[in-house]
């Protein structure tokens, strides 16, 4: 069974900071893909970033990357320079790609406050 | 350019009573999901479809009913509906790209 933990409930960053976000995956399957979504006030889901796990780099898009450690099975999400409409929730989430079935599952969510 | 349709975007409920959630998509995605999020527990699948024709359950799919007649929509319904499920509904699609299509929720309340 896959399993998503984020053990960060809440976080707080200062306008203009790098911010590191947890999350760290249970899977006993060798190909599966990592995700981050952001949730803003409004409601909306926005893809952030991806990684699979036969990615020789670390994944970038923007502000957004992904501090993929294989071994230690953590994919946490790094945004820099943050800004206040960074405050948002964010999830991390994973699918098994063994099967072409397997859902995306999420953790828990991490809440971000970017102080002005 | 419309991608996930979900509609009602409220809906307020006796207990009792029964619904029908639509979720359309127009990106002729072979993959559809249902989920529900209550404050804390992030996202936790419901029942989710891999083609038309096709459903299957989730983590939590007691007390819910799919069904996928045409490949665009996913049809979540709710026979008898319970306080328990007061939440927020997001349907989901995708194709064979990894990345999930989200629509912007249903906020249901059952009294």
């Amino acid at each position: 069974a896959q399993k998503i933990t984020q053990t960060q409930p809440g976080m707080f960053v200062q306008e203009k900071e790098a911010v590191t976000l947890d999350c760290t995956y249970d899977t006993s399957d060798p190909s599966y893909g990592l995700f981050w979504y952001k949730q803003p006030s409004s409601g909306e889901m926005i893809f952030l970033i991806y990684q699979g796990s036969y990615d020789q780099q670390n994944a970038t898009e923007g502000r957004y990357s992904l501090n993929f450690q294989k071994a230690r099975k953590s994919a946490n999400l790094v945004i820099s320079a943050s800004q206040l409409g960074d405050s948002a929730m964010y999830f991390c989430a994973m699918r098994s790609f063994i099967t072409g079935n397997t859902p995306l599952v999420f953790g828990k969510g991490t809440r971000l406050s970017v102080i002005a | 350019n419309a991608g996930v349709t979900q509609t009602p975007k409220f809906r307020v409920l006796k207990t009792g009573q029964s619904m029908t959630l639509l979720c359309a998509q127009d990106m002729n995605h072979e993959y559809m999901y249902w989920y529900r999020q209550d404050p804390g527990m992030g996202l936790r699948l419901i029942h989710y479809s891999v083609g038309e024709g096709t459903t299957a359950k989730g983590e939590v799919p007691d007390g819910y009913n799919v069904s996928r007649l045409k490949k665009q929509n996913f049809l979540l319904g709710l026979e008898s509906a319970a306080p328990s499920q007061t939440s927020v509904y997001f349907c989901a699609s995708r194709d064979y790209d990894e990345k999930l299509f989200f629509g912007s929720g249903t906020q249901l309340s059952v009294l």
